[in-house]
């Protein structure tokens, strides 16, 4: 069974600080692994998707690693900002069907 | 960039009464759909996953009977809670994917569910 975990829980940082989430996975039989932001009572928005084959990915300041023989994945934030606040959570298909989320990380950026 | 829309954003209703919330693709065909739930401060839990022309494939613990899925075209499911009772209220979230495991999953908005 694919279990997800993320940590820390939550995080406060002060703006501009660079920062990283962590995302581990139990089992590393993966088709890939997407890194998404939730805003409060809001739906998902995808940030990154990392294939299997990939060992990252970059999106503007975002920049997501992932190391399938560990179970690790990291979400880099570089600069943060207080639009950055939000839950980050990861997610993996297991099987193609079952898409497992973490709990997700709850950040605070301050101005 | 893919869309997906949920429809209705919000709903109050009355105990015993159904809802039956949209999920649409707007600009790609989703060969399979996922509809998610999601309880306060707790992470998304897959309730059932969709392919079009086909019966749902539920979750250990969902109840299919209470949960109606119906993913009758290549752009649209439908849930349907019946019957919904104080303890179904919760934030359900659709997800779309087209085609292979390792497309991505573009997700709706999510559909905040209240019953009295």
């Amino acid at each position: 069974k694919q279990e997800v975990t993320q940590i820390p829980a939550a995080l406060s940082v002060p703006e501009g600080e660079n920062l990283v989430l962590n995302c581990s996975f139990t089992d590393s039989a993966i088709y890939n692994l997407q890194w998404f932001r939730q805003d409060p009572g809001k739906g998902l928005t995808s940030l990154l998707l990392i294939q299997s084959s990939q060992r990252e990915q970059t999106s503007g300041r975002l920049n997501a690693s992932l190391d399938k023989s560990s179970g690790r994945s990291t979400l880099y934030i570089a600069a943060s900002q207080p639009g950055d606040s939000a839950t980050y959570l990861c997610a993996v298909p297991l099987g193609g069907q079952n898409f497992v989320f973490g709990p997700g990380t709850r950040l605070s950026v301050l101005p | 960039g893919a869309v997906v829309s949920q429809h209705p954003s919000w709903v109050i209703c009355k105990s015993g009464t159904s809802v039956k919330i949209e999920c649409r693709s707007l600009d790609f065909q989703a060969t399979t759909m996922f509809w998610y739930r999601q309880f306060p401060k707790q992470s998304l839990m897959l309730m059932a996953t969709s392919n079009e022309g086909s019966k749902a494939t539920y979750e250990q613990g969902v109840e299919k009977d209470k949960f109606l899925i119906n993913h009758a075209s290549l752009t649209l499911s439908t849930l349907t809670v019946t019957s919904a009772h104080p303890e179904d209220s919760s934030f359900y979230i659709c997800s779309a994917r087209w085609q292979g495991s390792n497309q991505p999953q573009h997700f709706g908005d999510g559909t905040r569910l209240s019953i009295l």
